[in-house]
Protein backbone atom coordinates (compact mmCIF):
# COMPACT_ATOMS: atom_id res chain seq x y z
CA UNK A 1 0.00 0.00 0.00
CA UNK A 2 1.25 3.57 -0.65
CA UNK A 3 2.52 4.86 2.28
CA UNK A 4 3.59 8.85 3.12
CA UNK A 5 6.15 9.34 6.33
CA UNK A 6 6.94 12.64 7.85
CA UNK A 7 9.70 11.61 10.43
CA UNK A 8 9.22 14.63 12.39
CA UNK A 9 6.28 14.98 14.60
CA UNK A 10 7.53 18.49 15.39
CA UNK A 11 10.86 20.29 14.43
CA UNK A 12 11.99 23.64 16.36
CA UNK A 13 14.44 26.38 14.25
CA UNK A 14 15.84 29.85 15.26
CA UNK A 15 14.16 32.59 13.55
CA UNK A 16 16.67 32.56 10.51
CA UNK A 17 18.20 29.11 10.38
CA UNK A 18 17.76 26.90 7.71
CA UNK A 19 14.62 24.87 7.80
CA UNK A 20 14.23 21.27 6.17
CA UNK A 21 10.73 19.47 6.29
CA UNK A 22 11.46 16.09 5.35
CA UNK A 23 8.36 13.41 3.72
CA UNK A 24 8.85 10.20 2.17
CA UNK A 25 6.79 8.14 -0.12
CA UNK A 26 6.11 4.82 -1.30
CA UNK A 27 4.70 5.06 -4.87
CA UNK A 28 5.26 2.99 -8.09
CA UNK A 29 6.17 5.85 -10.94
CA UNK A 30 5.81 8.82 -10.54
CA UNK A 31 3.85 10.64 -7.94
CA UNK A 32 2.42 14.11 -8.07
CA UNK A 33 3.38 16.08 -4.56
CA UNK A 34 2.08 19.08 -2.87
CA UNK A 35 2.67 20.48 0.79
CA UNK A 36 0.07 21.78 2.57
CA UNK A 37 0.19 24.53 5.50
CA UNK A 38 -1.94 25.12 8.12
CA UNK A 39 -1.47 27.72 10.34
CA UNK A 40 -2.84 27.94 13.54
CA UNK A 41 -6.61 27.64 14.32
CA UNK A 42 -7.25 27.83 10.12
CA UNK A 43 -8.15 25.96 7.08
CA UNK A 44 -5.14 23.98 5.33
CA UNK A 45 -3.85 25.96 2.40
CA UNK A 46 -2.18 24.52 -0.65
CA UNK A 47 1.59 25.62 -0.44
CA UNK A 48 3.63 24.55 -3.01
CA UNK A 49 2.87 21.94 -5.79
CA UNK A 50 5.58 20.03 -7.32
CA UNK A 51 4.85 20.64 -11.24
CA UNK A 52 4.21 24.01 -11.01
CA UNK A 53 8.38 25.00 -9.86
CA UNK A 54 6.94 27.73 -7.43
CA UNK A 55 8.30 29.25 -4.56
CA UNK A 56 6.04 30.31 -2.26
CA UNK A 57 6.80 32.27 1.06
CA UNK A 58 10.45 31.63 0.36
CA UNK A 59 9.48 27.46 0.50
CA UNK A 60 10.87 25.12 -1.99
CA UNK A 61 10.53 21.39 -2.56
CA UNK A 62 12.75 18.77 -4.28
CA UNK A 63 11.65 15.36 -5.47
CA UNK A 64 14.39 13.48 -5.23
CA UNK A 65 12.74 9.98 -7.48
CA UNK A 66 15.77 7.69 -6.10
CA UNK A 67 15.14 8.34 -2.90
CA UNK A 68 11.41 8.65 -3.19
CA UNK A 69 11.60 12.32 -0.84
CA UNK A 70 10.16 15.51 -1.58
CA UNK A 71 11.15 17.66 1.23
CA UNK A 72 10.42 21.17 1.63
CA UNK A 73 12.79 23.72 2.51
CA UNK A 74 13.49 27.48 3.43
CA UNK A 75 17.27 28.84 3.69
CA UNK A 76 15.85 31.28 6.53
CA UNK A 77 12.92 30.55 9.00
CA UNK A 78 10.43 33.64 9.89
CA UNK A 79 8.15 33.22 12.95
CA UNK A 80 5.09 33.90 10.74
CA UNK A 81 6.09 30.25 9.56
CA UNK A 82 5.30 28.56 12.66
CA UNK A 83 2.78 26.03 11.12
CA UNK A 84 1.82 22.55 10.70
CA UNK A 85 3.18 21.03 7.48
CA UNK A 86 1.35 18.20 5.78
CA UNK A 87 3.57 16.28 2.98
CA UNK A 88 0.60 14.83 0.48
CA UNK A 89 1.50 12.97 -3.07
CA UNK A 90 -0.52 11.62 -5.17
CA UNK A 91 -0.12 8.55 -7.03
CA UNK A 92 -0.37 8.18 -10.63
CA UNK A 93 -3.61 7.26 -11.99
CA UNK A 94 -2.61 4.10 -13.47
CA UNK A 95 -2.71 2.80 -9.97
CA UNK A 96 -5.89 3.11 -10.15
CA UNK A 97 -5.51 4.74 -6.82
CA UNK A 98 -7.93 7.94 -5.91
CA UNK A 99 -7.45 8.28 -2.65
CA UNK A 100 -5.36 11.22 -1.45
CA UNK A 101 -3.53 10.55 1.57
CA UNK A 102 -2.00 13.33 3.63
CA UNK A 103 1.44 12.71 5.72
CA UNK A 104 1.14 12.56 9.68
CA UNK A 105 2.42 16.42 9.31
CA UNK A 106 4.97 18.12 11.05
CA UNK A 107 4.79 20.65 13.51
CA UNK A 108 7.12 23.85 12.81
CA UNK A 109 8.02 26.03 15.48
CA UNK A 110 10.47 29.05 14.43
CA UNK A 111 11.63 30.34 17.79
CA UNK A 112 11.95 34.13 17.88
CA UNK B 1 -14.66 34.24 -4.24
CA UNK B 2 -13.71 30.92 -5.37
CA UNK B 3 -14.35 28.57 -2.01
CA UNK B 4 -15.26 25.85 -0.07
CA UNK B 5 -18.16 26.50 2.16
CA UNK B 6 -18.92 24.36 5.04
CA UNK B 7 -21.67 24.08 7.64
CA UNK B 8 -22.06 24.32 10.66
CA UNK B 9 -17.98 25.25 12.09
CA UNK B 10 -19.02 24.07 15.73
CA UNK B 11 -21.80 21.09 16.29
CA UNK B 12 -22.68 19.58 19.47
CA UNK B 13 -25.13 16.96 19.49
CA UNK B 14 -25.77 13.61 21.15
CA UNK B 15 -25.45 9.70 20.43
CA UNK B 16 -27.46 8.46 17.73
CA UNK B 17 -29.08 11.63 16.35
CA UNK B 18 -28.49 11.77 12.89
CA UNK B 19 -27.01 14.96 11.29
CA UNK B 20 -25.58 16.20 8.06
CA UNK B 21 -22.43 18.29 7.37
CA UNK B 22 -22.87 20.06 4.41
CA UNK B 23 -20.15 21.26 1.78
CA UNK B 24 -20.50 22.85 -1.53
CA UNK B 25 -18.05 24.52 -3.81
CA UNK B 26 -18.74 27.15 -6.83
CA UNK B 27 -15.43 26.20 -8.34
CA UNK B 28 -17.07 23.64 -10.60
CA UNK B 29 -14.46 20.86 -9.38
CA UNK B 30 -14.95 17.66 -10.34
CA UNK B 31 -13.25 16.09 -7.26
CA UNK B 32 -14.28 16.23 -3.73
CA UNK B 33 -13.54 15.00 -0.40
CA UNK B 34 -13.83 14.23 3.08
CA UNK B 35 -11.28 14.23 5.61
CA UNK B 36 -11.02 14.53 9.52
CA UNK B 37 -8.51 15.30 11.86
CA UNK B 38 -7.40 14.01 15.28
CA UNK B 39 -4.54 14.79 17.44
CA UNK B 40 -1.95 12.50 16.64
CA UNK B 41 -3.17 11.06 13.53
CA UNK B 42 -3.32 13.72 11.29
CA UNK B 43 -5.63 13.59 7.76
CA UNK B 44 -7.64 11.00 7.39
CA UNK B 45 -9.78 10.95 3.88
CA UNK B 46 -13.35 8.94 4.89
CA UNK B 47 -15.25 9.28 1.37
CA UNK B 48 -13.85 11.36 -1.59
CA UNK B 49 -16.04 11.81 -4.57
CA UNK B 50 -14.71 12.07 -8.39
CA UNK B 51 -17.62 13.51 -10.04
CA UNK B 52 -21.36 13.41 -9.76
CA UNK B 53 -22.98 10.45 -8.75
CA UNK B 54 -19.17 8.66 -7.88
CA UNK B 55 -18.14 8.17 -4.60
CA UNK B 56 -15.84 6.20 -2.87
CA UNK B 57 -14.57 4.86 0.74
CA UNK B 58 -11.29 6.61 1.70
CA UNK B 59 -9.34 5.05 4.94
CA UNK B 60 -12.18 5.59 7.31
CA UNK B 61 -15.19 5.13 6.14
CA UNK B 62 -16.81 3.39 9.03
CA UNK B 63 -20.16 5.70 10.34
CA UNK B 64 -20.75 7.80 7.47
CA UNK B 65 -22.26 8.20 4.39
CA UNK B 66 -22.06 10.70 1.44
CA UNK B 67 -24.01 12.21 -1.66
CA UNK B 68 -23.05 13.11 -4.50
CA UNK B 69 -25.99 14.53 -6.53
CA UNK B 70 -24.88 17.59 -7.79
CA UNK B 71 -21.51 18.50 -8.94
CA UNK B 72 -21.24 21.31 -6.01
CA UNK B 73 -22.61 19.43 -3.07
CA UNK B 74 -20.84 17.08 -1.25
CA UNK B 75 -22.57 16.49 2.16
CA UNK B 76 -21.18 14.32 5.12
CA UNK B 77 -24.00 12.12 6.68
CA UNK B 78 -23.86 10.79 10.35
CA UNK B 79 -26.64 8.43 10.92
CA UNK B 80 -26.09 7.01 13.54
CA UNK B 81 -23.12 9.59 15.77
CA UNK B 82 -20.75 8.10 18.30
CA UNK B 83 -18.66 9.77 20.46
CA UNK B 84 -15.36 8.37 18.70
CA UNK B 85 -16.61 10.35 15.36
CA UNK B 86 -15.59 13.70 18.00
CA UNK B 87 -13.43 15.07 15.65
CA UNK B 88 -12.23 17.98 12.98
CA UNK B 89 -13.37 17.68 9.97
CA UNK B 90 -12.75 19.48 6.45
CA UNK B 91 -14.03 19.71 3.22
CA UNK B 92 -11.79 19.46 0.01
CA UNK B 93 -12.39 19.86 -3.82
CA UNK B 94 -9.70 20.21 -6.92
CA UNK B 95 -10.44 20.89 -10.24
CA UNK B 96 -10.12 16.98 -11.28
CA UNK B 97 -8.17 14.23 -9.21
CA UNK B 98 -4.98 14.76 -10.59
CA UNK B 99 -4.68 18.71 -11.14
CA UNK B 100 -3.85 21.72 -9.42
CA UNK B 101 -4.08 20.55 -5.24
CA UNK B 102 -6.73 21.25 -2.71
CA UNK B 103 -9.41 24.25 -1.94
CA UNK B 104 -10.13 23.45 1.65
CA UNK B 105 -12.84 24.48 3.71
CA UNK B 106 -12.98 26.43 6.98
CA UNK B 107 -13.93 22.50 8.86
CA UNK B 108 -16.17 21.55 11.52
CA UNK B 109 -15.62 20.93 14.86
CA UNK B 110 -18.12 18.06 15.76
CA UNK B 111 -18.28 17.15 19.08
CA UNK B 112 -20.86 13.89 20.10
CA UNK B 113 -21.58 13.67 23.83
Amino acid sequence: AQRVTQPEKLLSVFKGAPVELKCNYSYSGSPELFWYVQYSRQRLQLLLRHISRESIKGFTADLNKGETSFHLKKPFAQEEDSAMYYCAPLGPENDSYDKVIFGPGTSLSVIP
Amino acid sequence: EAQVTQNPRYLITVTGKKLTVTCSQNMNHEYMSWYRQDPGLGLRQIYYSMNVEVTDKGDVPEGYKVSRKEKRNFPLILESPSPNQTSLYFCASSPTRLFGGYTFGSGTRLTVV
